[in-house]
């Protein structure tokens, strides 16, 4: 069965650094998400994606955060100077057009330190 | 604005007891509405979801849920526990047109703990 895939699996970083977040979606679909989960907290939306432009985004996407999908398979989240309060897990959903339903990879967890 | 409340944050069942998570909502149009499993260190695992026709839906794992307008409520049910069910459930609306076309919106989960 396809699956979203996320590497890599647990990131370490110093506070200001940039990170990139890597998801591979499933292969026949048009929409992609990035969510995020603090410990302990709930999942929170991030951006959206289709047709390759950002179809929608949350106050936490600020101007520190940016997702491109460099080559038709790869969708990325990247994170240009990283805080403290960025760390949590790092969901990746894809959705097709007519499934309404959206399939999650298994994170990647962001520390920073 | 929508939202999403799961009042229990942590329920502790018996191996072979029947399970309910609690799941209430706020959104303004019909709601577009998903229970996601998530096992330790694995990602979101959709269980089911609810757009539109019959209210008692079902899913894998043997779960099912039902949904009720009148109290805003889509409860996640289960006749009988497996130990292989311990992980925490989250309850999602879709704020979009569609699940694939809108953003989620999660509640806070509850961690289902199960004893042999």
């Amino acid at each position: 069965e396809p699956e979203v895939t996320q590497t890599p699996s647990h990131q370490v970083t110093q506070m200001g650094q940039e990170v990139i977040l890597r998801c591979v979606p499933i292969s026949n679909h048009l929409y992609f998400y990035w969510y995020r989960q603090i410990l302990g907290q709930k999942v929170e939306f991030l951006v959206s994606f289709y047709n390759n432009e950002i179809s929608e985004k949350s106050e936490i996407f600020d101007d520190q955060f940016s997702v491109e999908r460099p080559d038709g398979s790869n969708f990325t989240l990247k994170i240009r100077s990283t805080k403290l309060e960025d760390s949590a897990m790092y969901f990746c959903a894809s959705g097709g057009r007519g499934t309404d339903t959206q399939y999650f990879g298994p994170g990647t967890r962001l520390t920073v330190l | 604005a929508q939202s999403v409340t799961q009042p229990d944050i942590h329920i502790t069942v018996s191996e072979g007891a029947s399970l309910e998570l609690r799941c209430n909502y706020s959104y303004g149009a019909t709601p577009y509405l998903f229970w996601y499993v998530q096992s330790p260190g694995q990602g979101l695992q959709l269980l089911l979801k609810y757009f539109s026709g019959d209210t008692l839906v079902q899913g894998i794992k043997g779960f099912e849920a039902e949904f009720k307008r009148s109290q805003s409520s889509f409860n996640l049910r289960k006749p009988s526990v497996h130990w292989s069910d311990a992980a925490e459930y989250f309850c999602a609306v879709g704020a979009g047109y569609g699940g694939s076309q809108g953003n989620l919106i999660f509640g806070k989960g509850t961690k289902l703990s199960v004893k042999p």
